[in-house]
């Protein structure tokens, strides 16, 4: 089990750049989560996969984030012209749920992006 | 809708000292309840959990009970270690009725853990 892993770790970038981190999943976990955390708060969804299928998305997933889970199995988001506002930490998380109120969620060390 | 709360920090304690860190929710229905840590540098981790009222998880020396009637699930560690030092998640998850769910956490809680 090598745990879910994303990358890149750290990203600075310019405003108005766009950036695209990668998350891969435990292997055969079937649902992936986005979230993101900002400083000295706990993390918020952002949005869901069920295999392939994006299922859920948050308020907070304005125009400018898109996600994709093409082949079920690694994520990536994208977030188009950065702002400010959008320097966090973007943790991802899997999970293998089978059965109604068994499932736990599995999170990756995150990306921390920085916008200049 | 659903919230979590949980005690500001940071908490100081010394190597032995006993530690509670209190976390209380706001949901319908009965939710999944967990605790995550996030040590210095690292990713969250999985400390325990619970899915029915009166459940206890433990996992670590930590413990936490689901109490339906009080809406809470507070944390307790009997002796805490250096290495205890971290950041301390309260997450309220999909009821048990659910077929999935997003979390959704509190605010975070850090703990320093003198020697």
């Amino acid at each position: 089990d090598t745990g879910v892993s994303q990358n890149p770790r750290h990203k600075i970038t310019k405003r108005g750049q766009n950036v695209t981190f990668r998350c891969d999943p435990i292997s055969e976990h079937n649902r992936l989560y986005w979230y993101r955390q900002t400083l000295g708060q706990g993390p918020e969804f952002l949005t869901y996969f069920q295999n392939e299928a994006q299922l859920e998305k948050s308020r907070l997933l304005s125009d400018r984030f898109s996600a994709e889970r093409p082949k079920g199995s690694f994520s990536t988001l994208e977030i188009q012209r950065t702002e400010q506002g959008d320097s966090a930490m973007y943790l991802c998380a899997s999970s293998l749920a089978y059965q109604r109120g068994s499932e736990t969620q599995y999170f990756g060390p995150g990306t921390r992006l920085l916008v200049l | 809708g659903n919230s979590v709360t949980q005690m500001e920090g940071p908490v100081t304690l010394s190597e032995e000292a006993f530690l509670t860190i209190n976390c209380t929710y706001t949901a319908t229905g009965y939710p999944s309840l967990f605790w995550y840590v996030q040590y210095p540098g690292e990713g969250l981790q999985l400390l325990l959990k619970a899915t029915k009222a009166d459940d206890k998880g433990s996992n670590k020396g930590f413990e936490a009970t689901y109490r339906k009637e009080t809406t809470s699930f507070h944390l307790e560690k009997g002796s805490v270690q250096v290495s205890d030092s971290a950041v301390y998640f309260c997450a309220l998850g999909p009821k048990t009725t659910d077929s999935w769910g997003k979390l959704q956490f509190g605010a975070g809680t850090q703990v320093v853990v003198t020697p």
